[in-house]
Parts: C-alpha cells; structure tokens; sequence
C-alpha cells in the first residue's frame, strides 16, 4: 500500500538558511510525487510534482525536489529560505483514486 | 471560477445536528476529491467523484457522512448527527482528470467546529 513519511514535525531555520525538508514513500511502482504547502488557514498550493523523467524537478518560489528511487525520497529543497516560507509542508503520492499524505512539516523562520 | 471555491469558511454548531459543506470545484475538472484534516493527523482521503458517480468512498469514516455531486459540477459533503470528533478542516479538491498524472487543485477548506 502507499503511504509517505515526513520524519520531521517542525524545523526551524534561519532566514537565508538553505532548507531540506525529508519525505520518503512507500510504492510499488514508479510514484507521482508532490510537494504541497499550506499557510494558515488557507488550502494547499502546489509547490511542484515528479511524474518520470528528471530526478531534479523545479518548483514555484525557488523550490526544488530530487527523486531518489534507491533512498524512496523526495526531499525538497531551497537555498535560501525567505521569511515568508514560513508554513506547512505536506509531500504526498498518488493512489489509486486519491492522493496518500504525509502528516507535514511545520517550517518556522527565524530573522 | 479562478479556483476550488468552499462555503462556509467556517462552521460552528451544535452535537446532534446536521451540517452541508459545500464544494464548487474548477470549471471543467471532471475529478472532484474531499479530504479531512484533523489536527495532528494530517490529510485523510474521504471520497473521490468522477463526473456524478463516486467510485470511491472508502473513505467516509460513518454512514453519517454522504457526498454527492450535480452537473459534474458542484458538491456537497453532508454530516448527520455531527459528533465532536467530526470537528477538522472539510478539503476539497479537483482535477482536470482522474488523479494519476493530473495534480489537484484544493480550495481554502471549511473549518467545521462541534460544540
């Protein structure tokens, strides 16, 4: 069955900090993997997606993810993060007819 | 619309009654998702449209919950007798086409509260 694991609840990182935010799923199969963010009180955006092809995806906001099918991560990445980066991550993986979240990670950004 | 529109916002109401949650997805998505979102529990799946039809609802937790769907379009989610575990945050979300290779599009959410 698939499910994804983000090992960390919350991280704190200063702003201009490089970010590297950890996901890793379960599939069988080649995954369709997405990176969504959530600001409080608002729905999900999406940040960027892998579907096959590149392991290096680029997203919006300077966002970037690597899919490693040896590891089964797609950690998302930035080199330097901004003040307003601050917010919840949720990676997720495609099912059969829904998308399997990870349970997120709360970024704060510190000046 | 510009995006996935969901009324109210927010909901508060008493144990026992009954509340609608709406969902007007992005105009000619044919797919139609709503999610659940409980704190410290991330995102839980609860029933997926394709056109009016459901082909899955594995993920309504109770015979308390129903969602239907009208002209492919609009949604609504319906709980009966709301209890106070009921209370999270109702997602929905569309899609051009059915999820594999299409990413979803979610709306703002009703953040539902049992008193």
């Amino acid at each position: 069955a698939q499910s994804v694991t983000q090992p960390d609840i919350h991280i704190t990182v200063s702003e201009g900090a490089s970010l590297e935010l950890r996901c890793n799923y379960s599939y069988g199969a080649t995954p369709y993997l997405f990176w969504y963010v959530q600001s409080p009180g608002q729905g999900l955006q999406l940040l960027l997606k892998y579907f096959s092809g590149d392991t290096l995806v680029q997203g919006i906001k300077g966002f970037e993810a690597e899919f490693k099918r040896s590891q089964s991560s797609f950690n998302l990445r930035k080199p330097s993060v901004h003040w307003s980066d601050a917010a919840e991550y949720f990676c997720a993986v495609v099912g059969a007819n829904n998308l399997f979240f990870g349970t997120g990670t709360r970024l704060t950004v510190i000046p | 619309g510009a995006g996935v529109s969901q009324s109210p916002s927010n909901k508060v109401t008493e144990k026992g009654k009954d509340v609608e949650l709406r969902c007007d997805p992005i105009s000619g998505h044919t797919a139609l998702y709503w999610y659940r979102q409980s704190l410290g529990q991330g995102l839980e799946f609860l029933i997926y449209f394709q056109g009016n039809s459901a082909p899955d609802k594995s993920g309504l937790p109770s015979d308390r919950f129903s969602a239907e769907r009208t002209g492919g379009s609009v949604s609504t989610l319906t709980i009966q007798r709301t209890q106070q575990e009921d209370s999270a945050v109702y997602l929905c979300a569309s899609s051009l086409h059915r999820v594999n290779n299409q990413p979803q599009h979610f709306g703002d959410g009703t953040r539902l509260s049992i008193l």
